[in-house]
């Protein structure tokens, strides 16, 4: 059974705190890693799509890291805001066939006071 | 570039009643998914279109659920009849067939309440 999993399930912050969140996944017959942001009420927004063992993605304040040898990636946001206040999912995209079915973790709620 | 398209946004009903959603896709995108996202839990693929054929549905619960991409572009999922376990967002995403990264573009999603 392949498992992904985020930690921390959710997390508060102050304005202006730097943070960071794991992704969990299996090191084995990796292809992708994604990245989605999910605000309340909005449409999931890709952030980052990983491919490669050792890629750095950054948008803005936001940041990723890949280590697809130990099965983990990091999520990085500088100087947080509130309007960084979201769900931060991550999906492992298994090389299996043509499909690739996506596996989603269960998403790190953050929420940004001011 | 218009985005994916959902209706309706929310939705209340009694359970044992019928309700259907609909999805527009982006144009050109050939793959359709339907995700169902209870709170607490990760989106939870329902099925997947490839055009107007089923790529996989094996969390589709067949006896209450059923989808169609008749033409290849928009889609309906329906609920006939509907459990209070059904409350949940759902999701439709699209993706190009082409391109390594099959990233998935989503729509605002629709809020089911049963209740």
């Amino acid at each position: 059974i392949l498992n992904v999993e985020q930690s921390p399930q959710s997390l508060h912050v102050q304005e202006g705190d730097s943070t960071n969140f794991t992704c969990s996944f299996p090191s084995s017959n990796f292809y992708a890693l994604h990245w989605y942001r999910w605000e309340t009420a909005k449409s999931p927004e890709a952030l980052f799509v990983m491919t490669l063992n050792g890629d750095e993605k950054k948008k803005g304040r936001i940041s990723a890291t890949l280590n697809t040898k130990e099965g983990y990636s990091y999520l990085y946001i500088k100087g947080s805001q509130p309007e960084d206040s979201a769900t931060y999912l991550c999906a492992f995209h298994p090389n299996a066939g043509n499909n690739r079915k996506l596996i989603w973790g269960l998403g790190t709620s953050l929420a940004v006071n001011p | 570039e218009a985005g994916v398209a959902q209706s309706p946004r929310y939705k209340i009903i009694e359970k044992r009643q019928s309700v259907a959603f609909w999805c527009n896709p982006i144009s050109g995108h050939a793959t359709l998914y339907w995700y169902q996202q209870i709170l607490g839990q990760g989106p939870k693929l329902l099925i997947q279109f490839q055009n107007n054929g089923v790529v996989d549905d094996s969390q589709l619960p067949k006896d209450r659920f059923s989808a169609e991409r008749l033409k290849g572009v928009d889609s309906t999922l329906k609920i006939q009849p509907a459990k209070l376990e059904d409350s949940a967002v759902y999701l439709c995403a699209s993706s190009l067939v082409t391109g390594r990264t099959y990233e998935q573009y989503f729509g605002p999603g629709t809020r089911l309440t049963v209740t």
